[in-house]
């Protein structure tokens, strides 16, 4: 079982719907989790950072994160083209090391 | 906001020379990372340093060394290159365990 898993994608939305990106991890104990964007050519740009149960908002981007079922999500509202890039799950485990997921692939189409 | 740089955004190398890639970043960060990024693959962590001297593996560091003089440098050597080098460098810092910030990436090609 990979530590952080994310569905490869390609996820593709219309202009204005919400995308979904979703996330899962092996190690309970782990404590901290990011979502980073990554524009194709580009490096990763960190997004949203999480660290307790529950919703953390910020503009159209909310994470959500269940430590219970070891399921942490990103929501983009209003979906633009502009988002459309790879998003890569990244989660700070109990042993201190932060493992990136392979990234799920969005296009937002116009 | 937290500025990483590399030395070179592209390079082309030949089989067997030894390739120097440079990090610098100007936060006061005292850790950073080497990743690479290949199709597939995703991010994979080469070498990280926790403070000036100190270096420790990561889940693929053969064929690569590192050096930190600096807090602020933090540097990637291919000994030898050979063709399976070839792939985006990434280079990252934070302070403390947990975000993380890129530098723009080396596209490193071997021939």
């Amino acid at each position: 079982q990979k530590e952080v898993e994310q569905n490869s994608g390609p996820l593709s939305v219309p202009e204005g719907a919400i995308a979904s990106l979703n996330c899962t991890y092996s190690d309970r104990g782990s404590q901290s989790f990011f979502w980073y964007r990554q524009y194709s050519g580009k490096s990763p740009e960190l997004i949203m950072s999480i660290y307790s149960n529950g919703d953390k908002e910020d503009g159209r981007f909310t994470a959500q994160l269940n430590k219970a079922s070891q399921y942490v999500s990103l929501l983009i509202r209003d979906s633009q083209p502009s988002d459309s890039a790879t998003y890569l799950c990244a989660v700070r485990t109990s042993y201190d090391k932060v493992i990136f997921g392979p990234g799920t692939s969005l296009s937002v189409i116009p | 906001d937290v500025k990483v740089t590399q030395s070179s955004r592209y390079l082309v190398k030949r089989t067997g020379e030894k390739v120097f890639l440079e990090c610098v970043q100007d936060m006061d960060h005292e850790n950073m990372f080497w990743y690479r990024q290949d199709p597939g693959l995703g991010l994979r962590l080469i070498y990280f340093s926790y403070d000036v001297k100190m270096k420790e593996k990561g889940d693929i560091p053969e064929g690569y060394s590192v050096s930190r003089e600096k807090k602020e440098r933090f540097s990637l050597i291919l000994e030898s290159a050979s063709t399976n080098q070839t792939s985006m460098y990434l280079c990252a810092s934070s302070s403390g365990l947990d975000e993380q910030y890129f530098g723009p990436g080396t596209r490193l090609t071997v021939t």
